[in-house]
Order: C-alpha cells, then sequence, then structure tokens
C-alpha cells in the first residue's frame, strides 16, 4: 500500500534527550513537511523539504533539526533546546510543482511525551 | 488575528441533520483544503479546492473567493462523521510557497 508511515505512534522521553521522530513514505513525493500539533491551536510547520538534500525552516524551527538524504526518509530531531516538546507531530508529503497547489497527504502522527 | 477562522469550534448534531462547518481567511489563495481528523490523530485530505464546488459521496464543499470563505456540508450526518475538520489555504504569493495555513478546526459529535 502507498502511503507515510510514522513511528512510533507514541513516544516518551526525559528531559534533555534529543529524540528522533521518523517519517517515510513510499507515495514517490518529491516535498515533505512536519508539522506540530497543539491542543486548540491549528498545526504549525516546522520544516519542509521539496528535495532531496534541501529543507527549509517552517514557521517554528527552534529546538527542532531534520535530514533528507533519501526521498522517501524525512526523520524529525528534537533536540534538549525545544523548549516545550510534548506535542502531536505529523508528517506530510506531496508532489513538488511550481506554482502549483499540491494535496499533502498525512502520516498517523507520533505522540510525543516529555517527562 | 488567525488568517484561517472556522466556525463553529465545537458542533454537536442529531443523526442524520445537515451540517455546515464555515471557513474564513484573510489572504488571497491558490487552493484550500478541507482536513478530517479523527480521534486517533491521523489526516486525511477531503478536499483540495481553488473555484466553485466539489462533492464527495455526502460531503460537499463550496469556495467563495470574492468573499474569502469556503464551506464544508455533510448531508444525512452519521456518528462515524464524528472528528475534527480542519481548514487550511495555501497563499497564492507565488514561487515554490508549499505552506498552508491551517485553521483551529471544527469538533463535530454527532449523536445516534
Amino acid at each position: 500500500d502507498g502511503g507515510i508511515t510514522q513511528s512510533p505512534k507514541y513516544l516518551f522521553r526525559k528531559e534533555g534527550q534529543n529524540v528522533t521522530l521518523s517519517c517515510e513514505q513510499n507515495l514517490n513525493h518529491d516535498a515533505m513537511y512536519w508539522y506540530r500539533q497543539d491542543p486548540g491551536q491549528g498545526l504549525r510547520l516546522i520544516y519542509y523539504s521539496h528535495i532531496v538534500n534541501d529543507f527549509q525552516k517552517g514557521d517554528i524551527a527552534e529546538g527542532y533539526s531534520v535530514s533528507r538524504e533519501k526521498k522517501e526518509s524525512f526523520p524529525l530531531t528534537v533536540t534538549s533546546a525545544q523548549k516545550n516538546p510534548t506535542a502531536f507531530y505529523l508528517c506530510a508529503s506531496s508532489q513538488a510543482s511550481s506554482g502549483g497547489a499540491n494535496e499533502q497527504f498525512f502520516g498517523p502522527g507520533t505522540r510525543l511525551t516529555v517527562l | 488575528k488567525n488568517e484561517v477562522e472556522q466556525s463553529p469550534q465545537n458542533l454537536t448534531a442529531q443523526e442524520g441533520e445537515f451540517i455546515t462547518i464555515n471557513c474564513s481567511y484573510s489572504v488571497g489563495i491558490s487552493a484550500l483544503h478541507w482536513l478530517q481528523q479523527h480521534p486517533g490523530g491521523g489526516i486525511v485530505s477531503l478536499f483540495m479546492l481553488s473555484s466553485g464546488k466539489k462533492k464527495h459521496g455526502r460531503l460537499i464543499a463550496t469556495i467563495n473567493i470574492q468573499e474569502k470563505h469556503s464551506s464544508l456540508h455533510i448531508t444525512a450526518s452519521h456518528p462515524r462523521d464524528s472528528a475534527v475538520y480542519i481548514c487550511a489555504v495555501r497563499s497564492d504569493s507565488g514561487g515554490s510557497n508549499y505552506k498552508l495555513t491551517f485553521g483551529k478546526g471544527t469538533l463535530l459529535t454527532v449523536n445516534p
């Protein structure tokens, strides 16, 4: 089946530890995105990537890092510098075409709790 | 002020009722998305539209570009429609702008 997978679904970490969230897609999409969702707020963009080996900061990139070494994979690292890391993290992907609007497909999400 | 405003925030309906969720936005857009998020958290794309109206089963989405407003309608609502419905817009600022701006969502509960 084509789709986006995120793992794990639930993740617990101690304060001060870095943690990496996985996102893999087999849709052959060029663009991938990481969003954060907090209660009562809309999704906010953390990082996005249009092409392999290139990525851009979103609206709330501080305390996060990403890599895009493969088209299929866009892992997100939540570093100890992120002051409020407990949240629901969603990965998405879409076809990339200049000027065109493309549907984004979302993964199931990872709920990160920092203790 | 959020660029994307949804109303109502919460909506409770009886099975069979006609549902309308509204979305207003303040920027020029190239596309508007309606998304559905179930309690488990996963998000499904329902519609992407830039003009007019789209229909899929019992769901209908309309957009009025001049008024910067979109509506999502659900006919003959069912308890399985209970979810958070999210409106998101892509601005028309040009270039390779793939960013979406999201509303806060409307929590729909359909009672049997």
